[in-house]
């Protein structure tokens, strides 16, 4: 079975700040492919970045980069210069790349940015 | 717009009835999901068409739950008998075929079972 575990609840970070959003997974699957999705008040999931657990280099998407440690399964979303439309839910997700093709979201963690 | 849209956005209805919801995917896209977003939780899958066929569904699907894809293009996703633990948003995405795509989201059905 496949888990996501993002540990931040909630996060705080100053305007143009860069800010890390952090994710744990776990799979059996030789492999797999990790997103982040951001989800504003409104309610829409927007893809923001993915990683193939393939790829020898981390995935970058303008202001956002994704942290990719393999050995550690750790897949952690960078912001750069955040600004106050980064406020929203982050989620980070995976799924397989063989079968299965449902993804597999975390908890989500709540970013705040502010003025 | 040519992104996937769900109709309708907000659904209040009374215990025991059932509704109906519909997703229209992006028109190029053969895979398309139905997943369930509870308030403060990620989305969970509930299931899963290629084209016409349902290939995958979550042991959340229970017998009350019942998806079609007839065409291989829309979807619609009903509850029968609806209970108040069904109020959640229901989320649609459709993704093309291939290993790195990703799912785009729909705006959602907000579901509110009284």
């Amino acid at each position: 079975a496949q888990k996501i575990t993002q540990t931040q609840p909630g996060m705080f970070v100053q305007e143009k700040e860069a800010v890390t959003l952090d994710c744990t997974y776990d799979t059996s699957d030789p492999s797999y492919g990790l997103f982040w999705y951001k989800q504003p008040s409104s309610g829409e999931m927007i893809f923001l970045i993915y990683q193939g657990s393939y790829d020898q280099q981390n995935a970058t998407e303008g202001r956002y980069s994704l942290n990719f440690q393999k050995a550690r399964k750790s897949a952690n979303l960078v912001i750069s210069a955040s600004q106050l439309g980064d406020s929203a839910m982050y989620f980070c997700a995976m799924r397989s790349l063989q079968g299965a093709q449902k993804l597999v979201f975390g908890q989500g963690t709540r970013l705040t940015i502010n003025p | 717009d040519t992104g996937v849209s769900q109709d309708p956005r907000h659904k209040i209805t009374k215990r025991g009835q059932n509704v109906t919801f519909r997703c229209d995917p992006i028109s190029e896209h053969n895979r398309l999901y139905w997943y369930r977003q509870t308030l403060g939780q990620g989305p969970e899958f509930l299931t899963y068409f290629q084209n016409e066929a349902q290939l995958e569904k979550s042991r959340l699907l229970s017998d009350r739950f019942s998806a079609e894809r007839p065409k291989g293009s829309f979807s619609t996703l009903e509850i029968q008998r609806t209970e108040q633990g069904d109020s959640a948003m229901y989320l649609c995405a459709t993704s093309a075929t291939g290993l790195n795509y990703e799912q785009y989201f729909g705006p959602g059905t907000r579901l509110t079972v009284t």
